[in-house]
């Protein structure tokens, strides 16, 4: 079984900080990172994805997020937010292999707020 | 390019009605899924389906029905509406496994109140 653990399901942040977004996850087999974005009264849009290669990846919006294989994480940062940014973020696993036909388990998601 | 297109936006039913959420998309994507999204639960999987004529349940499939005769839509029907069952509900496809290993594509939700 598979399972993903946001940490923190708020954060709130000031304009122009940096910010991260936790993500733990369980797995006993090999599996693909995603991290999507809600917007109020939207569906949710990809921001970034791990597939294999480089821990560091690098997505839309200035988002990037390291993979750490050891700690079973996949950390969501930015350096500096916008009062756009503002949004619910869902980090998500997928079995990198084909006995799951590609079902995507999230997390319970993370209200980001930015204030000015 | 229409993308994945859910309807109706917001719907409320009585306990005990039924009523069908529609999805289709455009993409030519095999797989498709049901999600509800309920606060602090994040989504998770209702039903799926890798291709027209097989489907299957997620993590929450009880009170729901699916069925895919097309590559193109994927409806979920409520046989006899719940209070427990008013959530945002979310249809997303995507191509194959293994192919470019592509992301969901979601819709943009239906509002489901149950009174």
């Amino acid at each position: 079984a598979q399972s993903v653990t946001q940490l923190d399901s708020q954060v709130p942040v000031f304009e122009e900080a940096p910010v991260e977004l936790r993500c733990n996850y369980s797995s006993s087999v090999s599996v693909y990172l995603f991290w999507y974005v809600q917007y109020p009264n939207q569906g949710l849009q990809l921001l970034l994805k791990y597939l294999s290669g480089s821990t560091l990846v690098k997505g839309i919006n200035g988002f990037e997020a390291e993979f750490n294989k050891s700690q079973t994480s996949f950390h969501l940062r930015k350096p500096s937010v916008h009062i756009s940014d503002t949004a619910e973020y869902f980090c998500g696993i997928r079995d990198a292999g084909g006995t799951s036909y590609g079902k995507l388990t999230f997390g319970q998601g993370t209200i980001l707020t930015v204030h000015p | 390019n229409a993308g994945v297109t859910q309807t109706p936006k917001f719907q409320v039913l009585k306990t005990g009605q039924s009523m069908t959420l529609q999805c289709a998309q455009d993409m030519n994507h095999e797989y498709m899924s049901w999600y509800r999204q309920d606060p602090g639960m994040g989504l998770r999987l209702i039903h799926y389906s890798v291709g027209a004529g097989i489907t299957d349940q997620g993590e929450v499939p009880n009170g729901y029905n699916v069925s895919r005769s097309t590559t193109e839509d994927f409806p979920l029907r409520l046989l006899s509406a719940a209070p427990s069952q008013t959530s945002v509900y979310f249809c997303a496809s995507r191509r194959r496994q293994g192919v470019g290993n592509s992301p969901l594509h979601f819709g943009n939700g239906t509002r489901l109140t149950v009174t």
